[in-house]
């Protein structure tokens, strides 16, 4: 266990609904990312957050994925209108820079499945 | 995209020590060189970093050249749970982390 939490650990929803994914970082940690992976490939970079600052979107995240961290803490990524193409892991990751110590923390993930 | 390149795959016996490469020749000055590994179903795990000089932790070495353009984990006792995908990443500070293809490794038993 790395600290790092994420809920649901498994989602399946039918297309076209919304679904939304939270993340809870290890409490100290300032930064907080959110990646998919499909099979196969490594994690694809989604975006990421410096507290509840937005640094960062990828092209990947289309206008149907929003991302939240209003308090700095948790994070929140919801996807709207749902596509088969969604289906993937979605794995969210923490760090806190001190020093040379930046190393970011994985969740488990939750693996989406839409039908 | 990712910066490294890696082998797809290695096949270590259990109980060896496993050698991974990792060539990364763009790397920057202020660019660390960062090991994952993610077994079957579960989140990437950190393994360890460094900038310049080699680093030992409880889990595996790294070996990285004089000139950083190339590195090496080295796990020194390879298990069955060992098997996994390694990711070799370069990143600067708390960057974002962009993954590559990595390497699968096999432990044999």
């Amino acid at each position: 266990d790395t600290g790092v939490s994420q809920n649901p650990r498994h989602k399946i929803t039918k297309r076209g609904q919304n679904v939304t994914f939270r993340c809870d970082p290890i409490s100290e940690h300032n930064r907080l990312y959110w990646y998919r992976q499909t099979l196969g490939q490594g994690p694809e970079f989604l975006t990421y957050f410096q507290n509840e600052a937005q640094l960062e979107k990828s092209r990947l995240l289309s206008d149907r994925f929003s991302a939240e961290r209003p308090k700095g803490s948790f994070s929140t990524l919801e996807i709207q209108r749902t596509e088969q193409g969604d289906s993937a892991m979605y794995l969210c990751a923490s760090s806190f820079r001190q020093g040379a110590r930046t190393e970011a923390f994985f969740g488990q993930g939750t693996r989406l499945t839409v039908v | 995209d990712a910066k490294t390149t890696q082998p797809p795959s290695m096949d270590c016996a259990e109980g060896r020590a496993a050698n991974l490469p990792c060539n990364h020749s763009t790397i920057s000055g202020n660019e660390y060189v960062y090991w994952y590994r993610q077994i079957h179903s579960q989140g990437p795990q950190y393994i360890i970093h460094g900038l310049k000089n080699n680093e030992t932790n409880e889990m595996a070495s790294l070996i990285i050249t004089e000139d950083r353009k190339s590195s090496t984990l080295i796990l020194p006792h390879a298990t069955l749970r060992d098997t996994a995908v390694y990711y070799c990443i370069v990143r600067a500070g708390d960057d974002k982390i962009i993954f590559g293809k990595g390497t699968r490794l096999h432990i044999l038993p």
